[in-house]
């Protein structure tokens, strides 16, 4: 079956880095993005990576290892506006997104 | 402003009902999904259309139904078929041939509770 895993939760205070991994097994494999939704909203898009390496966008960076079918999500500075959920999802050989079960972040003062 | 509608917010419904969600966008986008979401749980696609008059089943598709009569609208049955109809639905859409990116537009999303 498709399955793209990622840790339930994470903590850290504001200001600290922090990591989300997401491994995926799905059949074919055509990117690797990252979604943010805050609790009550609609998910909205942070990041992609079609190939292997480190995309930055701001304080957001986001890195894929294809062989290893692994990819995370580092996010830096954290803020508090960051406490939210955050979704790794694959895009298969069907055309069709699927994501991982979500990671939710809490950010403390 | 461009962007996806989804109507209502909230619902809610008597068992052995059929309810249906409303979903629109003027982004001219070709393809639309429907995704479920439990609390705490990731998004489970249900139905998806890349062209109009033509649909596809996802993962969970029993107990609901689907059209795509315009480009524009991609409007969700929820049927009495359908077990555990109580969750929170997304509607998203993507222009088709830039969808690289795997950027999928969502709505607000409406909440339905059966009674």
């Amino acid at each position: 079956g498709q399955s793209l895993e990622q840790p339930s939760e994470v903590t850290a205070v504001e200001g600290a880095i922090v990591q989300i991994n997401c491994t995926y097994q799905t059949s074919g494999f055509y990117g690797l993005s990252w979604y943010q939704q805050h609790d009550g909203g609609a998910p909205t898009f942070l990041s992609y990576n079609a190939l292997d390496g480190l995309e930055e966008t701001g304080r957001f960076s986001s890195f894929l290892s294809r062989s290893d079918s692994y990819g995370y999500l580092l996010l830096q500075e954290l803020q508090m506006k960051d406490s939210a959920s955050y979704f790794c999802a694959v895009r298969d050989d069907t055309d069709k997104l699927i994501f991982g079960t979500g990671t939710r972040l809490q950010v403390f003062p | 402003d461009g962007g996806i509608t989804q109507s209502p917010k909230y619902l809610f419904r008597k068992e052995g009902q059929n309810v249906t969600l409303s979903c629109e966008q003027n982004l001219n986008h070709d393809a639309m999904y429907w995704y479920r979401q439990d609390p705490g749980q990731g998004l489970r696609l249900i139905y998806y259309s890349q062209i109009v008059n033509d649909f596809q089943k996802g993962d969970i598709a029993e107990g609901y139904s689907v059209s795509r009569e315009k480009k524009e609208s991609f409007p969700l049955t929820v049927t009495s078929a359908q077990k555990n109809p109580t969750a929170f639905y997304l509607c998203a859409s993507t222009p088709i041939g830039t969808s690289g990116r795997n950027e999928q537009f969502f709505g607000p999303g409406t909440r339905l509770t059966v009674l």
